[in-house]
């Protein structure tokens, strides 16, 4: 993997679902993963940031587990609801390159109340 | 503490003419980076400076395309003879120090409509 990928790049899920989607990345000269969440019409904002390898954050009813040996992240969201729909947005950074991050295209989240 | 702050907000260009966008980042916050949008795609780095310093611009376009962070004062985007192509959100992230687990903090982004 050259580039950062996410998928589905869109997804619909019923209020109290529970939701997960992923994040590939490449895995040489790995550094860090950062998640954001990006509502319309605001700015993307931080939810996590990861470095290790089998490393899981949790903030609520999200969490994030991450592989930096087969390159790639997931993001789960437990007991969806209509506020969480938003963009979420994964971005690597490679080693020797400071804070110059590459941004996945996005997974945008509709939860249907 | 406000956060980062872009202005303008909308910025409609005619084809030819210079568009310059601004980002004053949160107070305390000396890195700022700037991220172009087209549209249906995603964020795209385009250059990472510190005051008075270009780190690293091999995300902007060797053309047309210019950035600053002066010693006192907002960061400057400054595009000169826009295009067509150039019709984008510019979104700018500030952060207090560099490092794999420093966050950005972005600004609401500003549109340009080049017509």
């Amino acid at each position: 993997i050259l580039n950062v990928e996410q998928s589905p790049q869109s997804l619909h899920v019923q209020e109290g679902d529970s939701t997960n989607f992923t994040c590939s990345f490449p895995s040489s000269n790995f550094y860090a993963l950062h998640w954001y969440r990006w509502e319309t019409a605001k700015s993307p904002e931080a939810l996590f940031v990861m470095t290790l390898n089998g490393d899981e954050k949790k903030k609520g009813r999200i969490s994030a587990t991450l592989n930096t040996k087969e390159g790639y992240s997931y993001l789960y969201i437990k007991g969806s609801q209509p506020e969480d729909s938003a963009t979420y947005l994964c971005a690597s950074l490679l080693s020797g390159g400071y804070q110059k991050v590459t941004f996945g295209t996005g997974t945008k989240l509709q939860v249907i109340p | 503490n406000a956060g980062v702050m872009q202005n303008p907000r909308h910025l409609v260009r005619r084809r030819g003419q210079e568009a310059r966008l601004r980002c004053s980042p949160m107070k305390g916050h000396s890195h700022v980076y700037w991220y172009r949008q087209l549209p249906e795609e995603g964020l795209k780095f385009m250059v990472y400076l510190q005051k008075e310093n270009i780190i690293d611009e091999s995300g902007m376009p060797k053309e047309r395309f210019s950035a600053e962070f002066p010693k006192e004062g907002p960061s400057i985007l400054r595009i000169q003879q826009v295009v067509r192509g150039d019709s984008a959100a510019y979104f700018c992230a500030s952060s207090d120090q560099s490092g794999s687990m420093v966050e950005q903090y972005f600004g609401p982004g500003t549109r340009l409509t080049v017509t």
